[in-house]
């Protein structure tokens, strides 16, 4: 089976602007989660979607916000961006919603000027 | 809400020799799984080992194994032979119930020759 993998993998904005970074989960996987990475907080978790419904949501304001489709490919949108947000964007997928090996995708580094 | 704390920002070993890193974590679940990610400078997230609390016996894979102390909440990760694709950043990771994934702030392990 393929990976999962994300879209774009490098990413430049500006301050202001709004980006839309996009995962594929392996096949069969209806879990996917975002993080987000940084030197200084860690991972820190930012969604979960399972079968098209956010079920899981980490605290983070209304500028991040995600959405998942029937394919269950898998959306994040950050708006109004802010130098903070330079980070890695990893997202990861699994069958089920819990209890199970998350396998994550290269990630999308992206980078706020 | 479940927190996970990784005491060692840093370890360093020798080639072929074994080192641990340490894990504790606090959670309200009953039933919960622990896991152990490595991350190279790739940046790349693999699972490297998990275990379901509520089994008593330490899960192994290979040169990788964990000493689950269930009481202490400690989940220490034991690597013997170490060798130089080792290196990596390690992630210790708790989940339970419909919680999301927490992770450890991550132990960055060099291995020297």
């Amino acid at each position: 089976k393929a990976g999962v993998t994300q879209t774009p993998r490098y990413l430049i904005k500006t301050r202001g602007q709004q980006v839309t970074l996009s995962c594929s989960p392996i096949s069969g996987h209806r879990s996917v989660s975002w993080y987000q990475q940084t030197p200084g907080q860690g991972l820190q978790f930012l969604f979960e979607y399972f079968s098209e419904t956010q079920r899981n949501k980490g605290n983070f304001p209304g500028r991040f916000s995600g959405r998942q489709f029937s394919n269950s490919r898998s959306e994040m949108n950050v708006s109004t961006l802010e130098l903070g947000d330079s980070a890695l964007y990893l997202c990861a997928s699994s069958p089920q919603l819990v209890y199970n090996e998350q396998f994550f995708g290269p990630g999308t580094r992206l980078t706020v000027l | 809400a479940q927190t996970v704390t990784q005491s060692q920002p840093e370890m360093s070993v020798q080639e072929a020799e074994t080192v641990t890193l340490s894990c504790t974590y606090d959670t309200s679940e009953s039933d919960y799984y622990l896991f152990w990610y490595k991350q190279p400078p790739s940046r790349q997230m693999i699972l490297v080992i998990r275990q379901e609390a509520y089994k008593q016996q330490n899960a192994t894979e290979n040169r990788f194994s964990v000493n689950f102390q269930k009481a202490a909440k400690s989940f220490s990760l034991k690597i013997s032979d170490s060798q130089l694709g080792d290196a990596a950043m390690y992630f210790c990771a708790s989940q339970g119930g419909s919680e999301k994934l927490v992770f450890g702030k991550g132990t960055k392990l060099t291995v020297n020759p």
